[in-house]
């Protein structure tokens, strides 16, 4: 099955600063790769999302890269916010049934220090 | 609220007691996934329906886990004989098939605690 690799576990930043989350994954069938952000004690949020044929997306102060041949992507912040603070999650997704069914990385707690 | 519902919110019950969640999706939305989440940990794929079908289970979905989704509408999860182990956050999500929309969006979660 597949196998999701995310780091670091804790990132702890000053606002304004940069943060870059990163994730590697084992399944070659992968296809789709969506970031939650779960604040503490509620739901987990889609943040920006790629697609296997897109190298890299953006959406305001955050983007995302995919290396497909590597097997990794990453999530990047700018001139990041206290309200940025959360849990961040990414996911490698493979299709199943006209959906798709994500494996998640273990997380990495954002701190953003005002 | 129209996001996905889940109740109840918190579950407390011994070793070997059944539990039921129950989980409302967005109403025009007809896929409907569970997820396991424990702490430190991202959600876990458990099982997913599009309408009443229960397209995939997961291999972590032991034989005392059973979900359901009768009308294509509402589901349960249900646990049997239920063990420390289990003590967890549940987690529902659901999306549409229309369009190219990929996101799964997450209710609020039932949190289990086994005694």
């Amino acid at each position: 099955g597949e196998n999701v690799e995310q780091h670091p576990s804790t990132l702890s930043v000053q606002e304004g600063d940069s943060a870059v989350i990163k994730c590697t994954y084992s399944d070659s069938a992968s296809n789709y790769f969506p970031w939650y952000k779960q604040e503490l004690g509620k739901r987990p949020q889609l943040i920006i999302d790629i697609r296997s044929n897109v190298g890299e997306k953006k959406d305001q102060r955050i983007a995302v890269t995919l290396n497909k041949t590597a097997k990794h992507f990453s999530l990047h912040i700018t001139e990041t916010q206290p309200e940025d603070s959360a849990v961040y999650f990414c996911a490698a997704s493979r299709a199943s049934g006209g959906s798709y069914i994500p494996t998640f990385g273990r997380g990495t707690s954002l701190i953003v220090h005002p | 609220d129209t996001g996905v519902s889940q109740n109840p919110r918190h579950k407390i019950t011994k070793r070997g007691q059944n539990v039921t969640f129950r989980c409302d999706p967005i109403s025009e939305h007809n896929r409907l996934y569970w997820y396991r989440q424990t702490l430190g940990q991202g959600p876990e794929f458990l099982t997913y329906f599009q309408n009443e079908a229960q397209l995939e289970k997961s291999r972590l979905l032991s034989d005392r886990f059973s979900a359901e989704r009768p009308k294509g509408s509402f589901s349960t999860l249900e646990i049997q004989r239920t063990e420390q182990g289990d003590s967890a956050m549940y987690l529902c999500a659901s999306s549409t098939d229309r369009g190219a929309q990929e996101t799964q969006y997450f209710g609020p979660g039932t949190r289990l605690l086994v005694l």
